[in-house]
């Protein structure tokens, strides 16, 4: 069975642009979470999705957002990118929402903003 | 802000146990201890997770301990590939809302 599928892996964009970010959970996986991780704050929650509705989400800015479609792939988008938005972007998918015990994580997307 | 927290590094030699500690003295009733753990350049790995009993799995072993305001996972034989930044966090099981933050974690280096 394939693993948590991202796309791109790697993305450099400057600042005030946006960016889309793509997620394929494992098949017959419907949860999918988002997280930012960063040196200097660690892995932080952005946002899960379930059945195409956002079930979570972080303390994070309303240019942080997210979407899911039938096929549980989902996608984040970042709008009015800034500095320090540069982060590897993880993606998590599980069978039920919440079931961080079965939640499996992708490659993740490393973002630059310069 | 984490609420856990946890120590920066840690050292381990190879085939002795390794024990991480973490303190959570703000966790709730409700809230379970996770254990993830991340091999550069790969995403978070579950490990194990408890609410008040000790628990193990094939991978390791959770002591909670009674008032439940901090934990220990231990890796019984650490070995090389156990080399990996470790995170502790307290989540609930269903929480609308619940801010999940991992922290910094630790980074643990197993020495040959």
């Amino acid at each position: 069975k394939a693993g948590v599928t991202q796309t791109p892996r790697y993305l450099i964009k400057t600042r005030g642009q946006q960016v889309t970010l793509s997620c394929s959970p494992i098949s017959g996986h419907r949860s999918v979470s988002w997280y930012q991780q960063t040196p200097g704050q660690g892995l932080q929650f952005l946002f899960e999705y379930f059945s195409e509705t956002q079930r979570n989400k972080g303390n994070f800015p309303g240019r942080f957002s997210g979407r899911q479609f039938s096929n549980s792939r989902s996608e984040m988008n970042v709008s009015t990118l800034e500095l320090g938005d540069s982060a590897l972007y993880l993606c998590a998918s599980s069978l039920v929402p919440s079931s961080y015990n079965e939640q499996f994580f992708g490659p993740g997307t490393r973002l630059t903003v310069l | 802000d984490a609420k856990t927290t946890q120590p920066p590094s840690m050292d381990c030699a190879e085939g002795r146990a390794a024990n991480l500690p973490c303190n959570h003295s703000t966790i709730s009733g409700n809230e379970y201890v996770y254990w993830y753990r991340q091999i550069h350049s790969q995403g978070p790995q579950y490990i194990i997770h408890g609410l008040k009993n000790n628990e193990t799995n094939e991978m390791a072993s959770l002591i909670i301990t009674e008032d439940r305001k901090s934990s220990t996972l231990i890796l019984p034989h650490a070995t090389l590939r156990d080399t990996a930044v470790y995170y502790c966090i307290v989540r609930g099981r269903e929480n609308r809302d619940d801010k999940i933050i991992f922290g910094k974690g630790t980074r643990l280096h197993i020495l040959p």
